[in-house]
């Protein structure tokens, strides 16, 4: 596809489990960026991928959390043993090198996790 | 340290009248821009303007236009003639051209009545 794509669209799992979660950025788009949107709240930064640079992992809220980006494309967002807190949308976005600077920043559509 | 804050969580408006969404923001860097971001129910991302820091003059585009202030670090966006299809969450956003870094304010729901 052309767009973002992430999966899954919905994940329900239970409090303690490992979850993972998958952004497919569009071809060529070297900057990738994870958010998480709770119910009704705003866009909290997590990470931020560019190139081979290290990536910005400041928005991390626990070690429970990581991500990585394998060969400068698909990335996959790890949230371990979860609680019931992590509930929330996670959004990724990408773009093509700095081409956020001209809001250049492409969706994909979330995925909504759910912690019972 | 980027941060960007919204204090308005929810706001009305009448449609066809004109409302103005705030937003003050923090950066230590020269290299920035500024957006808005709406989101409808719909859950997608959509840029309504953008602002380059070095610039001046505010953008407008169509009925959207926002008041920048750089002393200030204030972000205003004036949406005129409201439309029922206005009615989102809209994000006040702040990108390091330096670092290519995109932070997000808390949010304000905005609801156009008929």
């Amino acid at each position: 596809g052309a767009g973002v794509s992430q999966s899954p669209s919905n994940k329900v799992t239970e409090k303690g489990k490992d979850v993972e979660l998958r952004c497919d950025p569009i071809s060529g788009h070297t900057a990738l960026y994870w958010y998480r949107q709770s119910l009704g709240q705003g866009l909290e930064f997590l990470i931020y991928f560019q190139g081979n640079s290290a990536p910005d992992k400041s928005g991390l809220p626990s070690d429970r959390f990581s991500a990585e980006r394998t060969g400068g494309s698909v990335s996959t967002l790890t949230i371990q043993r979860t609680q019931q807190e992590d509930s929330a949308v996670y959004l990724c976005a990408s773009s093509l090198g700095l081409a956020g600077a001209r809001g250049e920043l492409f969706f994909g559509e979330g995925s909504r996790l759910t912690v019972l | 340290a980027q941060t960007v804050t919204q204090s308005q969580p929810e706001m009305s408006v009448q449609e066809a009248e004109t409302v103005t969404l705030s937003c003050t923001y923090d950066t230590s860097e020269n290299n920035y821009y500024l957006f808005w971001y709406k989101q409808p129910p719909s859950r997608q991302m959509i840029l309504v303007i953008r602002q380059e820091a070095y610039k001046q003059q505010n953008a407008t585009e169509n009925r959207f236009s926002v008041n920048f202030q750089k002393a200030a670090k204030s972000f205003s966006l004036k949406i005129s003639d409201s439309q029922l299809g206005d009615t989102a969450m809209y994000f006040c956003a702040s990108f390091s051209g330096n670092t290519g870094k995109l932070i997000f304010g808390q949010g304000t729901t905005l609801q156009v009545k008929p």
